[in-house]
């Protein structure tokens, strides 16, 4: 069965400062790989999506992500961090075919802090 | 509003007692997902629709659990003789089912709390 960790529950960063969150998904095969990321009491919204192709995919508010298949991993990165960025930030794997194409499963979620 | 709505936001109820939820798509999504998020964890798959068919429910669904998606539009979700353990977020999503637009649109979700 498909997994996704995410190691770290929590992350502080200082605005300005770089950040890179952590995923490592388990697969049989390449699969589609997502990050969302969640306000608090709101739903989740989707960052980016890696399917195929060019393994560093750009998503929305400047965030980045690359997919290395020799480490499992899709670690999220963004150069500078906002204020605004601070969420709880959540790494899917999808089923990439069969009867089963159309469900994720999540990672536990990083809680990210900012600091003024 | 072009988004997923589900209704309502929050729902505070007493254990043993139905809730029903509700959820509006983007229209012209076919697909349609429930997923649950308990505190600290990443959201689970409940069930998914395609149209009006109910494709596959996860083992997380007992028996006191149903969905619905009449005509292939907005769905429901109802929960049966509530439990404690029932409490938690209920999100709704929707997609075209297609590789390019896989990646769903959630909506806000539902806050349960069952006392």
């Amino acid at each position: 069965a498909q997994s996704v960790t995410q190691p770290d529950i929590h992350i502080t960063v200082s605005e300005g400062a770089s950040l890179e969150l952590r995923c490592n998904y388990s697969y049989g095969a390449t699969p589609y790989l997502f990050w969302y990321v969640q306000s608090p009491g709101q739903g989740l919204q989707l960052l980016l999506k890696y399917f195929s192709g060019d393994t560093l995919v750009q998503g929305i508010k400047g965030f980045e992500a690359e997919f290395k298949r020799s480490q499992s991993s899709f670690n999220l990165r963004k150069p500078s961090v906002h204020w605004s960025d601070a969420a709880e930030y959540f790494c899917a794997v999808g089923d990439r075919g069969g009867g089963s194409n159309y469900k994720l499963t999540f990672g536990k979620g990083t809680l990210l802090t900012v600091n003024p | 509003d072009t988004g997923v709505s589900q209704d309502p936001r929050h729902k505070i109820t007493k254990r043993g007692q139905n809730v029903t939820f509700r959820c509006d798509p983007i229209s012209e999504h076919n697909r349609l997902y429930w997923y649950r998020q308990t505190l600290g964890q990443g959201p689970e798959f409940l069930t998914y629709f395609q149209n009006e068919a109910q494709l596959e429910k996860s083992r997380l669904l007992s028996d006191r659990f149903s969905a619905e998606r009449p005509k292939g539009s907005f769905s429901t979700l109802e929960i049966q003789r509530t439990e404690q353990g029932d409490s938690a977020m209920y999100l709704c999503a929707s997609s075209l089912g297609v590789t390019r637009n896989y990646g769903y649109t959630f909506g806000s979700g539902t806050r349960l709390t069952v006392v």
